[in-house]
């Protein structure tokens, strides 16, 4: 199946930092989707980004998927950001499967 | 805005006993998902369901697993025999479409505990 790598598998940031998080992926996908686990464990949608670039205020999104990479990008973090961060992505062969990578725990200090 | 409900938030179980994981989709999807997540681990996939019937699973849904979308709102996932290593928390998810521009929408999970 697809395999689904996360960089880095953690990350501690002081308040106010920049971060970019990574997910490569091992073959052609339909789908790929950026996701917040909070601490409640609720699996909260960042970005839905097959391909190009996404924006949603501190946050942002490539998906470069001819090199089938994403990078998230995160803004002057702020404590609330910390959390686990998952990539998943659906393989193009529509079988409606999303793969989840092993995730990126992020811890924001203040 | 629409989301994805589940109910209950968190179950308790004993070992052997049958549970029943509700979902309510987004009333306009069409394609509905369990995934689930064991402590600390990566979310899994479970199973997809379009037109009342099972679309793909994966080799964690065994026979113990079955899914039904019983009317026109709810899906559920049900259990017949919880073992211990069935504590996760399982996630529902639907999406409009599927294939190309099928983003799913997650619930916020219901947390099952098996003693």
């Amino acid at each position: 199946g697809i395999q689904v790598e996360q960089s880095p598998p953690d990350l501690i940031l002081q308040e106010g930092a920049n971060s970019t998080l990574r997910c490569n992926f091992s073959d052609s996908v339909n789908n790929l989707q950026w996701f917040h686990q909070n601490p409640w464990g609720q699996l909260i949608n960042l970005f839905y980004i097959p391909s190009g670039t996404k924006q949603n205020g501190r946050l942002s999104a490539t998906t470069v998927a001819t090199e089938r990479y994403s990078l998230l990008y995160i803004s002057s973090s702020q404590t609330t950001d910390s959390g686990v961060y998952f990539c998943a992505v659906e393989r193009k062969r529509n079988n409606n499967d999303m793969r989840f990578g092993a995730g990126t725990r992020l811890t924001v200090k203040p | 805005e629409p989301e994805v409900t589940q109910t209950p938030s968190h179950q308790v179980t004993q070992m052997g006993q049958e549970v029943i994981l509700r979902c309510v989709p987004i009333s306009n999807h069409l394609y509905f998902y369990w995934y689930r997540q064991i402590l600390g681990q990566k979310v899994e996939f479970l199973v997809s369901f379009y037109n009342n019937e099972i679309s793909e699973k994966s080799e964690i849904f065994d026979d113990q697993f079955s899914v039904e979308r019983p009317d026109g709102s709810n899906f559920t996932l049900k259990i017949r025999s919880t073992k211990l290593e069935d504590s996760a928390m399982y996630f529902c998810a639907s999406s409009e479409v599927g294939g190309h521009y099928n983003e799913q929408f997650f619930g916020p999970g219901t947390r099952l505990t098996v003693l």
